[in-house]
């Protein structure tokens, strides 16, 4: 079955830094994946997404990169601030299914 | 325009009560999903319901099902309710297409006791 999972549970970064959150998936067939933002006690925020026939897309102050050879997705956040602080979630869909599978969330903190 | 709405926000309820939870996604949108989230497991899907009908499913028991109403209005219900059901249950709901950007209400916390 599908498994979408993060390289790491934690990440800390210092105020005005880059942030990169990594994903990896193992579902050939996704060709939409999504980084979805949970603030405590809110529902996911979409952040960006990004179909498979593209290797990157940009957003506000933020970047998503996919390698689709080794599996992988990456969130880039530019000069980091305290409000990004939260739980991010990588997800990945076949958009003919039209249902999303949940990577287990990174944590980022941002030290002021 | 009014986001995705879930109520009620919290419940609680004993081992064995079935529990029923209600969605209104946002005006447009006929697709709605719902995912369970939990500190162990995280975000996991359930099923999804477009015009009325589910369209898809996830790998959870029986004991779980939904619906959706004509006006997209959507509700999932859990019957003879276990103490691992307790998690934070998330409604998400996009135009249906493949457009599957997908907007989440800020979901009821159940807890089983």
């Amino acid at each position: 079955g599908e498994s979408v999972g993060l390289h790491l549970p934690t990440l800390s970064v210092q105020e005005g830094d880059n942030s990169i959150i990594n994903c990896a998936y193992s579902n050939s067939a996704s060709d939409y994946f999504i980084w979805y933002k949970q603030e405590s006690g809110k529902g996911p925020q979409f952040i960006i997404d990004i179909r498979s026939n593209m290797d990157k897309r940009q957003g506000q102050r933020v970047t998503v990169l996919l390698n689709k050879t080794v599996k992988h997705l990456s969130l880039q956040i530019a000069a980091t601030q305290p409000g990004d602080s939260a739980v991010y979630f990588c997800a990945e869909g076949d958009t003919g299914a039209n249902n999303l599978f949940f990577g287990t969330g990174t944590r980022l903190t941002v030290i002021p | 325009k009014a986001g995705v709405t879930q109520t009620p926000r919290y419940l609680i309820k004993t081992r064995g009560q079935q529990v029923t939870l209600s969605c209104s996604p946002i005006s447009g949108h006929r697709s709605v999903s719902w995912y369970q989230q939990t500190p162990g497991q995280g975000l996991q899907f359930l099923f999804e319901y477009f015009s009325e009908t589910q369209r898809n499913k996830g790998n959870f028991p029986g004991r779980f099902s939904g619906r959706q109403f004509s006006n997209s209005r959507s509700e999932m219900n859990v019957s003879t309710l276990e103490l691992g059901d307790s998690a934070l249950y998330l409604c998400a709901s996009s135009l249906g297409g493949r457009n599957t950007e997908a907007f989440f209400g800020q979901g009821t916390r159940l807890t089983v006791v």
